[in-house]
């Protein structure tokens, strides 16, 4: 299958400050990229999904201006936590379709804590 | 509203017995379907996957599920699990527009 990577893997920072989280298809073009949260012992639950070139859709109860997310490229879409607070800590998670293709593949996600 | 459902929280079971995972979906119009596993530390594997055709999928390391319209539910079978299959297991589904929704995921512990 198609390779995505995420960086960083691991993201420790203080509340207030912002994180930004890099996800990037590293062998095919990505039309499309989608956001996810995991809490532990939890599934996953989608927060937007992006294409590239146009603004991200956003899931309901996911806070826009919060969780910025850009697709600038057909290979790296970024989302960035805007003044982390603790309960902003998780596991992200970013998968990535390309055209006509109807699996997504993960990148292997970013632990982030907020202290 | 579409929906993934995974009854089985927790399974515990000894080397070489047999596995049934549970899945049940609620989408409308074309669905495809998914199962994923999660290795502790590890980011998400595609274990199998159903878009048409046959309806029993066989995925990597020996695991297959069966689509069963009537019944709306994509159940993971292996005959004989190892130690090594000690997983989340995560079953998904997705429409035209790609996205996926997952259920909550089965965490399998086999004993050796």
């Amino acid at each position: 299958g198609a390779v995505v990577s995420q960086h960083p893997s691991r993201v420790i920072c203080k509340s207030g400050t912002s994180v930004k989280i890099e996800c990037r298809s590293l062998d095919f073009q990505a039309t499309t990229m989608f956001w996810y949260r995991q809490f532990p012992k939890k599934s996953l639950m989608l927060m937007a999904t992006s294409n590239e070139g146009s603004k991200a859709t956003y899931e309901q109860g996911v806070e826009k201006d919060k969780f910025l997310i850009n697709h600038a490229s057909l290979t790296l879409s970024t989302l960035t936590v805007t003044s982390a607070h603790p309960e902003d800590s998780s596991f992200y998670i970013c998968s990535a379709g390309g055209q006509g293709v109807n699996e997504q593949f993960f990148g292997p996600g970013t632990r982030l804590t907020v202290l | 509203a579409q929906s993934v459902s995974q009854h089985n929280h927790h399974v515990i079971l000894s080397e070489a017995a047999s596995l049934e995972l549970g899945c049940n979906y609620s989408y409308g119009g074309t669905v495809n379907l998914f199962w994923y596993v999660q290795y502790p530390g590890q980011h998400l594997q595609l274990l199998l996957k159903y878009f048409s055709g046959d309806p029993l999928v066989k995925g990597i390391k020996g695991f297959e599920a069966e689509f069963i319209k009537s019944k709306f539910s994509f159940n993971l079978r292996k005959p004989s699990v190892q130690w090594s299959d000690t997983a989340e297991y995560f079953c998904a589904a997705s429409g035209s527009a790609r996205q996926l929704t997952f259920g909550s995921g089965t965490q399998l512990t086999v004993l050796p």
